[in-house]
């Protein structure tokens, strides 16, 4: 069985960082690309970032650009998300999620998400 | 960045009716185009890809057409567990984007 299970989110001061993780199982994770999405509260979706499976191919939403770093480990099938310089307005539910195998940019797998709080 | 406006943003129907949901473009996506059902507190569910192929374990009764800048994704009978959220998301280029939202309520 596919999972997906994030972890680290809470609450951190406008200005601060936060480090995220998904920790993936019951499935070959080096053989897929994975992305974070978030969710504001009562909001909609918005797609944060994607990584290929070797890490050979990154994109951040422009949102997000040169403040967050997505990475992976391969070894440890983990997926992590660095957030610094994070602002009121990435508060959101964190949410990991697996590409369609053989279909990148629509995502079949997703973690139960991970609530990031901005405030001071 | 690639625009996508879902309409209506509430649709109310009863069980046993058919749902027609809409969503456009702002430039052509060719067939990149996919929708996810969310519940509250849960994550969004894949329900179909590139316009018109239903995800693994989705009932029949869920289909999606169009392509270019112009999809619909259509319920044919309304079941109670298929009141929701749902929301198109386009793949046409690595910046991925995604509609508000169509907001499927119990007439």
């Amino acid at each position: 069985e596919v999972q997906l299970v994030e972890s680290g989110g809470g609450l951190v001061k406008p200005g601060g960082s936060l480090r995220l993780s998904c920790a993936a199982s019951g499935f070959t994770f080096s053989s897929y690309s994975m992305n974070w999405v978030r969710q504001a509260p009562g909001k909609g979706l918005e797609w944060v970032s994607s990584i290929s499976s070797s890490s050979s191919y990154i994109y951040y939403a422009d949102s997000v650009k040169g403040r967050f770093t997505i990475s992976r480990d391969n070894a440890k099938n983990s997926l992590y998300l660095q957030m610094n310089s994070l602002r009121a307005e990435d508060t959101a539910v964190y949410y990991c999620a697996r590409d369609v195998p053989r279909i990148t940019g629509n995502f079949d797998y997703w973690g139960q998400g991970t609530l990031v709080t901005v405030s001071s | 960045e690639i625009v996508l406006t879902q309409s209506p943003a509430t649709l109310s129907l009863s069980p046993g009716e058919r749902a027609t949901l809409s969503c456009r473009a702002s430039q052509s996506v060719s067939s990149y185009l996919a929708w996810y059902q969310q519940k509250p507190g849960q994550a969004p569910r894949l329900l179909i890809y590139d316009a018109s192929n239903r995800a693994t374990g989705i009932p029949a009764r869920f289909s999606g057409s169009g392509s270019g800048t112009d999809f619909t994704l259509t319920i044919s009978s309304l079941e109670p567990e298929d009141f929701a959220v749902y929301y198109c998301q386009q793949r046409s280029n690595w910046e991925y984007t995604f509609g508000q939202g169509t907001k499927l309520e119990i007439k």
